[in-house]
């Protein structure tokens, strides 16, 4: 079975701190991505990644970064934590073959709050 | 660009119902992939059912069917027998042939009544 591992189930930081975010995934998969979930609106991608070292915004990157230097690991930075980046954070990967019908396999998540 | 519509934000049902979940879509590629997730209070998104746009028949895996109407692009998931673990968010998602990204819809909150 593909297991995404996310460093942290709930982690509290305050305003202003740098955050690190960090998944990896046990398959060789190719394509990892970064997902925010808020209440009432769903999943909502931030950045994905295709290859190590390679990445791409999603809908939502502002105030993000990403970082990719190994194929199994895909971090997530929040540069200058905000208030309004208090939320569930759940990281995804999938295969670059990308068969028509393979899911995208989910982390835990992480429950971030900033203070 | 595609959206998902999810109407329902909240559902209570009885114990051994049946109960259909409503998903809209809406894109402009021809070909494309619809997918169901679970996300129980813990927070894991569980993979259910696949359906693709030219697939003739609606997918079932287990308690779990799709209603796939694709000229009314909707693709409502179906559980029957529903026992109390269903308890949970549902989440629909696409996404084109050939590109990785899913798009979500907003959820439905499932609540199994004993």
């Amino acid at each position: 079975d593909v297991k995404v591992t996310q460093s942290s189930r709930y982690l509290v930081k305050r305003t202003g701190e740098k955050v690190f975010l960090e998944c990896v995934q046990d398959m060789d998969h190719e394509n990892m991505f970064w997902y925010r979930q808020d209440p009432g609106l769903g999943l909502r991608l931030i950045y994905f990644s295709y290859d190590v070292k390679m990445k791409e915004k999603g809908d939502i990157p502002e105030g993000y970064s990403v970082s990719r230097e190994k194929k199994e690991r895909f971090s997530l930075i929040l540069e200058s934590a905000s208030t309004n980046q208090t939320s569930m954070y759940l990281c995804a990967s999938s295969s670059g073959d990308l068969p028509v019908n393979q899911p995208q396999h989910f982390g835990d998540g992480t429950r971030l709050s900033i203070l | 660009a595609q959206k998902i519509t999810q109407t329902q934000p909240g559902m209570f049902v009885q114990e051994k119902e049946a109960v259909t979940l409503d998903c809209t879509y809406d894109t402009s590629d021809p070909s494309y992939g619809l997918f169901w997730y679970k996300q129980p209070s813990s927070g894991e998104m569980i993979f259910l059912i696949y359906q693709g746009s030219y697939d003739q028949q609606n997918a079932t895996e287990g308690r779990y069917s799709l209603n796939f109407q694709k000229a009314r692009k909707s693709a409502n998931l179906v559980i029957s027998a529903s026992q109390l673990g269903d308890s949970a968010m549902y989440f629909c998602a696409m996404r084109p042939f050939g590109n990785e990204k899913l798009t979500f819809g907003t959820g439905t909150r499932l609540t199994i009544i004993p």
